[in-house]
């Protein structure tokens, strides 16, 4: 069964450092998405991406966020300069469906922890 | 926007009951509400979903059921079984291209 690969699954980092979490969606998918889940707290939506272009981005996604579909294979989402807030498990989804979120599929996370 | 609630947080079920988790959501517009299983190490899987013009879906074991007028819906998993076992994660979509999630619910059958 096709899968959502994500790596690391852990990383840690200092504050202050820039990181980069990696996604290789399911392969006939075109709609990309970032989700984060703090310990304890909800799964929240970071971002959608569709078409090399950002379509929806939460109040999170800010300035320090950013994400890329740098070849046909690999989705990223850098972290430009990270803070302790940062620390989190950030999973990434992918969907084939155009406009819709239905059968989103997700990776098995990346626990980011930021000292 | 959209607030997802769910209850509970956590649930012990004797191996063969059944287990009921409870999500209410705050926007009319929601259509769409997926629930997630989620095991040690790996991320959400999709196991059932249901439209808003539906009132319930059974997929063998597991069900779903939506009240559009007191917005809320459940997830029903009978004879539980230990493999079972995993935090569930209810979700509604208000439109494309967003998940709005509750907080889980970690479900435990004990044999």
């Amino acid at each position: 069964e096709p899968e959502v690969t994500q790596t690391p699954s852990h990383q840690v980092t200092q504050m202050g450092q820039e990181v980069i979490l990696r996604c290789v969606p399911i392969s006939n998918h075109l709609y990309f998405y970032w989700y984060r889940q703090i310990l304890g707290q909800k799964v929240e939506f970071l971002v959608s991406f569709y078409n090399n272009e950002i379509s929806e981005k939460s109040e999170i996604f800010d300035d320090q966020f950013s994400v890329e579909r740098p070849d046909g294979s690999n989705f990223t989402l850098k972290i430009r300069s990270t803070k302790l807030e940062d620390s989190a498990m950030y999973f990434c989804a992918s969907c084939r469906d155009r406009g819709t979120v239905e059968k989103l599929f997700f990776g098995s996370g990346t626990q980011l922890s930021v000292l | 926007g959209e607030n997802v609630e769910q209850h509970p947080s956590t649930l012990s079920v004797q191996e063969g009951d059944s287990a009921v988790i409870k999500c209410t959501y705050s926007d009319s517009a929601s259509n769409y509400f997926p629930w997630y299983k989620q095991e040690l190490g790996k991320g959400p899987q999709l196991i059932i979903d249901i439209r808003s013009n539906v009132g319930e879906k059974k997929d063998q074991r597991i069900a779903v059921t939506l009240n559009k007028t007191a917005k809320h819906f459940s997830l029903h998993i009978t004879e539980t079984q230990p493999e079972d076992s995993a935090v569930y994660f209810c979700a509604a979509s208000i439109r494309a291209n967003n998940l709005f999630f509750g907080t889980g619910t970690r479900l435990t059958v004990i044999p």
